[in-house]
């Protein structure tokens, strides 16, 4: 059975900074694009991040550019998201996301939420 | 960044119902569109991929079509656990999108 389990998500203060892992395990990770996916209460789905099966290639969505980086670690079949200078309007749920291609959504984690907030 | 417009935003129907949702893109994306059902308190999950390429394990009461602009999800016979919001997703260009989102409710 394919899990992605999201840790790392909280309370933090506006410029603060927080990591979100993600476990994987029930399929081959290391053959995985792998992606964040943002969604803010009430609101719609944003892609927020994806990386290469090998993390050669990483894609960021301009909002979060600069602020956050996105990588992986094949050997412990986990995904990372470094988030730094955190502003409100970053407060969502944020799914760990894996397909074999870059461009669809396959396997969805349970979602973390991120609240930051003074 | 190309803008994917749901249509409607909810819709009421019953059990058994047959329900159409568009998405219209902002520009041609061929057929690199996707659809995601999200059941309140759960994570999306994929039920078509390239405008109409159902996913391995989707009952085949989902449908999708079109191409271009104009894409449709169709459900043929609404079933209890459809209560729920699509979503539709293109990959043609950086940065995939995604709709709005449809909301469909219980009559």
């Amino acid at each position: 059975e394919v899990q992605l389990v999201e840790s790392g998500g909280g309370l933090v203060q506006p410029g603060g900074s927080l990591r979100l892992s993600c476990a994987a395990s029930g399929f081959t990770f290391s053959s995985y694009w792998m992606t964040w996916v943002r969604q803010a209460p009430g609101k719609g789905l944003e892609w927020v991040a994806n990386i290469m099966q090998d993390g050669s290639e990483k894609y960021y969505v301009d909002s979060v550019k600069g602020r956050f980086t996105i990588s992986r670690d094949n050997a412990k079949n986990s995904l990372y998201l470094q988030m730094n200078s955190l502003r409100a309007e970053d407060t969502a749920v944020y799914y760990c996301v894996g397909a074999p291609n870059r461009y669809y959504f396959d396997y969805w984690g349970q979602g973390i939420l991120v609240t930051v907030s003074s | 960044d190309i803008q994917l417009t749901q249509s409607p935003s909810s819709v009421s129907a019953s059990v058994g119902d047959r329900v159409t949702i568009t998405c219209r893109a902002s520009q041609d994306i061929s057929r690199t569109l996707a659809w995601y059902r999200q059941i309140p308190g759960k994570a999306p999950n994929l039920l078509i991929y390239e405008a109409s390429s159902l996913r391995i394990g989707v009952p085949s009461r989902f449908s999708g079509s079109g191409s271009g602009t104009d894409f449709t999800l169709t459900i043929s016979s609404l079933q209890p656990e459809d209560f729920a919001t699509y979503h539709c997703q293109q990959s043609n260009v950086s940065p995939l999108t995604f709709g709005g989102g449809t909301r469909v409710e219980i009559k």
